[in-house]
């Protein structure tokens, strides 16, 4: 059972380009999470994917970013007009589901990550 | 924001035990404390977690105290491989009474030397 894939494993983008970053969640999860983390700092939640729907973009900076999770295929977060300051590893995580008691079900299983450097 | 506290970083000689603290004053009664490790910038790894009663599994044992303020993560015997940010976290309960995002806050960095 394959886990969490993300790619690329690693992107070089200048600035003002796009990064389209992709996340399979493991087979059976329905749930997707995307998670930046700075470099030298902990992981911030961005946003919370069902299929087809945005559940929890919280996290997401207003301008320049979006996710998607279609219906056939990986989500996407995509970064527009890229900047120095998005460098970072961005990971991916999924889930069964969220409802119900903490339990093994609502376990959030994370990919290697994408590390994005902007030139 | 984290609603935890740890200490920034602890060392522990290897085949001891490690006891990775962690404060949650304002733990809510139906917030779960969970416990994450990253090893060397992979993707966060699960190890336990808890509700109010001690938990172990094959990776480590968890203590919360009987106010639910406080825990522990112990790795009893722990080996070079251990050496990684371990993160403390409360499980954010939402609105719809589900769990989703994971609230990381700086975490303890281990260090496992021989």
């Amino acid at each position: 059972n394959a886990g969490v894939m993300q790619n690329p494993r690693h992107l070089v983008r200048r600035r003002g380009q796009e990064a389209r970053l992709r996340c399979s969640p493991m087979k059976g999860h329905s749930h997707v999470y995307w998670y930046r983390q700075l470099p030298e700092e902990g992981l911030k939640f961005m946003v919370y994917l069902q299929k087809e729907n945005i559940i929890d973009e919280s996290g997401m900076p207003k301008e320049r970013f979006s996710a998607e999770f279609p219906k056939e295929g990986p989500s996407i977060l995509r970064i527009q007009q890229v900047v120095r300051g998005d460098s970072a590893a961005y990971f991916c995580a999924s889930s069964t589901r969220t409802s119900g008691r903490a339990g093994k079900y609502n376990e959030q299983f994370f990919g290697p990550g994408t590390r994005l450097t902007v030139l | 924001d984290a609603k935890t506290t740890q200490p920034p970083s602890m060392d522990c000689a290897e085949g001891r035990a490690a006891n990775l603290p962690c404060n949650h004053s304002t733990i809510s009664g139906n917030e779960y404390v969970y416990w994450y490790r990253q090893i060397h910038s992979q993707g966060p790894q699960y190890i336990i977690h808890g509700l109010k009663n001690n938990e172990t599994n094959e990776m480590a044992s968890l203590i919360i105290t009987e106010d639910r303020k406080s825990s522990t993560l112990i790795l009893p015997h722990a080996t070079l491989r251990d050496t990684a940010v371990y993160y403390c976290i409360v499980r954010v309960l939402t609105g719809t009474g589900g769990y989703n995002k994971l609230i990381f806050g700086a975490g303890t960095r281990l260090a496992v030397h021989p």
